[in-house]
């Protein structure tokens, strides 16, 4: 299985609302990401896990919140997002080499997220 | 902070043209990785270049890194409709954990069938 996948495709939520994006690989990849991503801009970095341990924060806001609650998930949760926010929502895992590195990562098909 | 910045930022050919690439960055690098994304959808690993490489081939891919001009370009040959997409390059930079790839701007493609 060389698969990334991510639900949901699609989310609608109100700013008031709290939901959650979920991420899950199975190619016993130890490092986990979420990127954020504009219309026709790159994939900007949230968030890393490394080994279930969170080890990159790209200061994001305190809305957003990961969780990686073994080597295979990880969630984003949601909450009081605003209409900003609406994004490509993409995870992506990669695996750790000898030597000390991650190399290629593999990418799911995202969460499109509108906040009204 | 984003490092490679990709030229040109779109380009538009004819099925069966070559389409190049380039990317500058702006410090030293584990490596170089090029993807590409299909509209809306996830972004896929097409190749990726170390620092001690100078060129690499996959299929109808050819990339090269000069290190010393700090920049890369992709090369697509003979190319087709379905390669009508958006490519990044990204960088690994050197002295962190590798963990985190830097994401240039990317090269809207479309090839005209």
């Amino acid at each position: 299985d060389t698969e990334v996948t991510q639900t949901p495709k699609h989310l609608v939520m109100g700013m008031t609302n709290k939901k959650s994006l979920k991420c899950e690989q199975h190619m016993g990849h130890r490092a986990m990401y979420w990127y954020k991503q504009k219309a026709k801009k790159p994939p900007e970095l949230m968030f890393v896990y490394s080994y279930e341990k969170l080890s990159i924060n790209e200061s994001v806001p305190s809305r957003f919140s990961p969780e990686c609650p073994n080597s295979s998930l990880l969630n984003l949760h949601l909450h009081a997002l605003q209409p900003e926010d609406s994004a490509l929502y993409l995870c992506a895992s990669s695996q750790f080499r000898p030597g000390g590195t991650y190399n290629e990562q593999f990418f799911g098909p995202g969460t499109r997220l509108t906040v009204l | 902070s984003q490092q490679g910045e990709e030229d040109p930022q779109a380009l538009s050919i004819q099925e069966g043209e070559n389409a190049t690439m380039n990317c500058s960055y702006k410090t030293s690098i584990n490596n170089l990785q090029w993807y590409r994304q299909n509209s809306g959808r996830g972004l896929v690993h097409l190749i990726l270049i170390r620092s001690n490489e100078r060129e690499k081939h996959s299929g109808r891919l050819r990339v090269t890194l000069d290190t010393s001009k700090k920049s890369s370009s992709l090369l697509i040959t003979a190319s087709r409709a379905a390669d009508t997409a958006s490519y990044f390059c990204a960088t690994d930079p050197s002295g962190g954990g590798s963990e985190k790839l830097v994401f240039g701007k990317g090269t809207k493609l479309t090839v005209n069938p």
